[in-house]
């Protein structure tokens, strides 16, 4: 399953909504689609598992949706933490787990 | 607490090899599937492969298949990804990773713990 993240980067100020958009090129399974935040020199940090639900200690600011085939990563009110690289992943079908291409957050 | 300390890496020329370990603490080991994922310098996240909770299953990513070995030690409470026939194109720094829950099915689960990270160099 390959997945198409868009944008590639989002400009944004501090307090706005970041709307980041992840498609797969077929249906996945379950909605298994997971969002990670990676910052340079950081490990990635899961923020979303199960197309919807928050990883624990992720802040309600972050919040996912969709099903089938398209899927959102939507942060509310962007902190000055949240300006990173966000991938989304699908764990729907049999390994080799796929990652989209990831889209950038920075700011505007 | 969740702990995976990362150990090997390093610098090595091209066809040759490097043994990445994983140690882990602070959770049930042997329940858990563990799972490698790489970034290359400048680029995203790539899945790489992952075992069973018993090491009786393992997935690669068809960019490593033949050449990366993962394997795991319940009793020593750690993963091992073998990295043969090594190419530039390996490069990257390699993490590695628990599955979020327990005995997910048939590898399938997100990675909700990550090691801090480890960098393997590949040039001539």
């Amino acid at each position: 399953i390959v997945l198409a993240q868009s944008p590639g980067t989002l400009s944004l100020s501090p307090g706005e909504r970041a709307t980041l958009s992840c498609r797969a090129s077929q249906t996945i399974s379950n909605n298994y689609v997971a969002w990670y935040q990676k910052k340079p020199g950081q490990a990635p940090r899961l923020l979303v598992y199960g197309a919807s639900n928050r990883a624990t200690g992720i802040p309600d600011r972050f919040s996912g949706s969709g099903s089938g085939a398209d899927f959102t990563l939507s942060i509310s009110r962007l902190e000055p933490e949240d300006f990173a690289v966000y991938y989304c992943q699908q764990y729907g079908s049999s390994p080799p787990l796929s990652f989209g291409g990831g889209t950038k957050v920075e700011v505007k | 607490e969740v702990q995976l300390v990362q150990s090997g890496g390093g610098s090595v020329q091209p066809g040759g090899s490097l043994r990445l370990s994983c140690g882990a603490s602070g959770f049930t080991f042997n329940s858990y599937w563990m799972t490698w994922v790489r970034q290359a310098p400048g680029k995203g996240l790539e899945w790489v492969a992952n075992i069973r909770e018993d090491g009786s299953e393992a997935y690669y990513a068809d960019s490593v298949k033949g050449r990366f070995t993962i394997s795991r030690d319940n009793v020593q409470m750690s993963v091992s990804l073998q990295m043969n026939s090594l190419r530039v194109e390996d490069t990257a720094v390699y993490y590695c990773a628990r599955s979020r829950v327990m005995y997910c099915s048939g590898g399938r689960c997100p990675s909700g713990y990550w090691g801090q990270g480890t960098l393997v160099s590949v040039s001539s």
